[in-house]
């Protein structure tokens, strides 16, 4: 099976900007995770669909927002991009039971720079 | 609130000596805990996790529930096993994973 996939690899947006990331999942796999990496804060968990629903988010502003498709492909959506969100964006799938998995297989990342 | 903690930002050993991966955890219901490695230039993958109770490449990771640890240990290091590891709670509602701030292993020959 194709792994994990996300475009673009990378990007660089200015400040005021927003941008949007894109991630397919394992084909099969119901459930996808977003997370934000930096060299300060490590991985940070942003939000979670299953089934075209997200089921849990984590500490972020109403900047970062998310949706998933029918066919399980997620984007996400920052808005009004400030300087402190240049990171590397990671996107996770899993199968995906309703109680929910540890057992997630990632992607290579969007690297964002905002300048 | 859950919480991981991985107390050594670098860890530096020499070949063939044991490895000891430090994870300490917060949470008060019952957890489950994971080991994720990042090999240098691929993508984070899942090493083990503790329900599994099982060792891959060698490595293994107990959970002491008293201790709130789940420290990853290997007898002999080899080279290949430098790479980025991250201890990483999930802790259901959604799959949602709190991951410690890594532990850079470095295997010197």
């Amino acid at each position: 099976k194709a792994g994990v996939t996300q475009t673009p690899r990378y990007l660089i947006k200015t400040r005021g900007q927003q941008v949007t990331l894109s991630c397919s999942p394992i084909s099969g796999h119901r459930s996808v995770s977003w997370y934000q990496q930096t060299p300060g804060q490590g991985l940070q968990f942003l939000f979670e669909y299953f089934s075209e629903t997200q089921r849990n988010k984590g500490n972020f502003p109403g900047r970062f927002s998310g949706r998933q498709f029918s066919n399980s492909r997620s984007e996400m959506n920052v808005s009004t991009l400030e300087l402190g969100d240049s990171a590397l964006y990671l996107c996770a799938s899993s199968p995906g039971v309703s109680s929910g998995s540890g057992e997630q297989y990632f992607g290579p990342g969007t690297r964002l720079t905002v300048t | 609130a859950q919480r991981v903690t991985q107390p050594e930002k670098l860890l530096s050993v020499f070949k063939g000596a044991p490895v000891e991966l430090k994870c300490n955890y917060s949470y008060s219901g019952s957890p489950e805990l994971f080991w994720y490695v990042q090999y240098s230039r691929q993508r984070l993958q899942l090493l083990l996790r503790h329900i599994s109770r099982e060792s891959i490449k060698g490595f293994t990771a107990d959970l002491n529930k008293g201790e709130t640890s789940f420290h990853l240990k290997k007898p002999f290091a080899q080279e290949e096993d430098s790479a980025m590891y991250y201890c990483a709670l999930f802790t259901g509602g959604g799959n949602k994973l709190t991951f410690g701030t890594g532990t850079q292993l470095k295997v010197e020959l």
